[in-house]
């Protein structure tokens, strides 16, 4: 257990609507990093937010939104959905920010997101 | 631009045997490299990391991996491979811009007994 928490862990919806993923970091870890698993693209970096702030931006599309809140969980919002956006999302957390990041991520289980 | 890659698709090895995942990686400077796993239906899991020091770091489950500078590798390796140790294995070099990581396209590690 990565002491990461993701929900919900399976989704299914359709074209058109809007969702929103859950994530719960690891205590203590100010770092939530999200990142999309797909079979013909691998693992994507989409964003990453440092005790409330966003840090960085990877390949996330305009549809897609995320926050990180007071208490430090994250929430990624993704609307408009396409057939393309089914995928696994990640969340993983770290203690570091940035240049102090040593690179061990802490990942959650995913949650697996079908468009039909 | 800085990228890493991984060869193999797919590597097979009897249990028991070595077992060596492949990593190759293009970055200015120093790397920072590191290898994950994902067991089926689960999140990635740090294994190792090389920042600096031995050019042979060993990391969780009997894995370690050697950073040669010259051929710009950094291959996982196991001395006996268990069925256990079948999963899918992530390498990936840290971003000298932004500190993200870049990942390489994984490889799917089939242990047959």
């Amino acid at each position: 257990d990565s002491g990461v928490t993701q929900t919900p862990k399976h989704l299914i919806t359709a074209t058109g609507q809007r969702v929103t993923l859950r994530c719960s970091p690891r205590s203590g870890d100010l770092s939530v990093y999200w990142y999309q698993q797909s079979l013909d693209q691998g693992l994507q970096f989409l964003i990453q937010y440092y005790n409330g702030e966003e840090r960085a931006k990877g390949n996330i599309l305009e549809r897609f939104s995320a926050q990180q809140f007071p208490d430090l969980h994250s929430e990624l919002n993704l609307s408009s959905l396409e057939l393309g956006d089914s995928a696994l999302y990640f969340c993983a957390s770290s203690v570091q920010g940035a240049g102090d990041f040593t690179g061990e991520l802490f990942f959650g289980e995913g949650s697996r997101l079908t468009v039909l | 631009a800085q990228s890493v890659a991984q060869p193999e698709d797919q590597v097979n090895v009897a249990e028991g045997n070595p077992l060596t995942v492949k990593c190759t990686y293009s970055v200015s400077g120093n790397p920072y490299l590191f290898w994950y796993v994902q067991y089926p239906n689960r999140g990635l899991q740090f294994l190792l990391k090389y920042i600096t020091g031995d050019n042979l770091v060993k990391g969780s489950y009997g894995f370690e991996a050697e950073f040669n500078k010259s051929q710009t590798s950094f291959h996982l390796k196991k001395p006996s491979a268990l069925v256990s140790d079948s999963a899918l294995y992530f390498c990936a070099v840290r971003d000298r811009s932004n500190y993200q990581l870049i990942w390489g396209a994984g490889t799917k590690l089939i242990i047959k007994p």
